[in-house]
């Protein structure tokens, strides 16, 4: 089955910096990957998503970008502010109703 | 707001006790899961629903069951809870299209004595 693994575990940025964050997945046949941020005694919440027809998504501050040849997408967060502090997950789904979740990444933004 | 709502923030239990988590959702969504988070291994399926009554096992099944005898609730079971269960849950759910966003709720954090 499909396996997700995403780097790094913790990252810690100044405010103001900007925040990669990646992932890998293994099975080609994937073709949605979504983002999802959780913020501390909250559950997680969609940030951004990248279908596999497309190369790069932005939204505002954020964007995602997918190399499907060598089965990785990133996560970039720039002009990194505080409220961005929180455990960000990756997830990879192939057209069906559940998600294949990374190990998550805590982002600590010092002020 | 759409809403996914679990019952407990906070739920301390003993080894040996039968546990419910329950999980109520606002959308009239078809799919509702369960899920649990562990440090550094992200989160893990235990239960799918796609329908009332109808279920399927995630990747950590084991020790766990579920209930839905209504579209808006779904029900997580510990027969018997044990320590290595002691962890945060967290209910979603989703509509059946596939490729679609999952809307979570707030978590429950088990702590088994």
């Amino acid at each position: 089955g499909e396996n997700v693994e995403q780097h790094p575990s913790t990252l810690s940025v100044q405010e103001g910096d900007s925040a990669v964050i990646k992932c890998t997945y293994s099975d080609s046949a994937s073709n949605y990957f979504p983002w999802y941020k959780q913020e501390l005694g909250k559950g997680p919440q969609l940030i951004i998503d990248i279908r596999s027809n497309v190369g790069e998504k932005k939204d505002q501050r954020i964007a995602v970008t997918l190399n499907k040849t060598a089965k990785h997408f990133s996560l970039h967060i720039t002009e990194t502010q505080p409220e961005d502090s929180a455990v960000y997950f990756c997830a990879a789904s192939m057209n069906t109703d559940k998600l294949i979740f990374g190990t998550g990444t805590r982002l600590q933004v010092f002020p | 707001d759409v809403k996914v709502t679990q019952s407990s923030r906070y739920l301390v239990k003993r080894t040996g006790e039968k546990v419910f988590l329950e999980c109520v959702q606002d959308m009239d969504h078809e799919n509702m899961f369960w899920y649990r988070q562990d440090p550094g291994l992200g989160l893990r399926l235990i239960y799918f629903s796609y329908d009332v009554k109808m279920k399927e096992k995630g990747d950590i099944p084991e020790g766990y069951s579920v209930s839905r005898e209504k579209k808006e609730r779904f029900s997580l079971i510990l027969e018997s809870a044990s320590t290595n269960q002691t962890s945060m849950y967290l209910c979603a759910s989703s509509k059946p299209t596939g490729n679609t966003e999952a809307f979570f709720g707030q978590g429950t954090r088990l702590t088994v004595v």
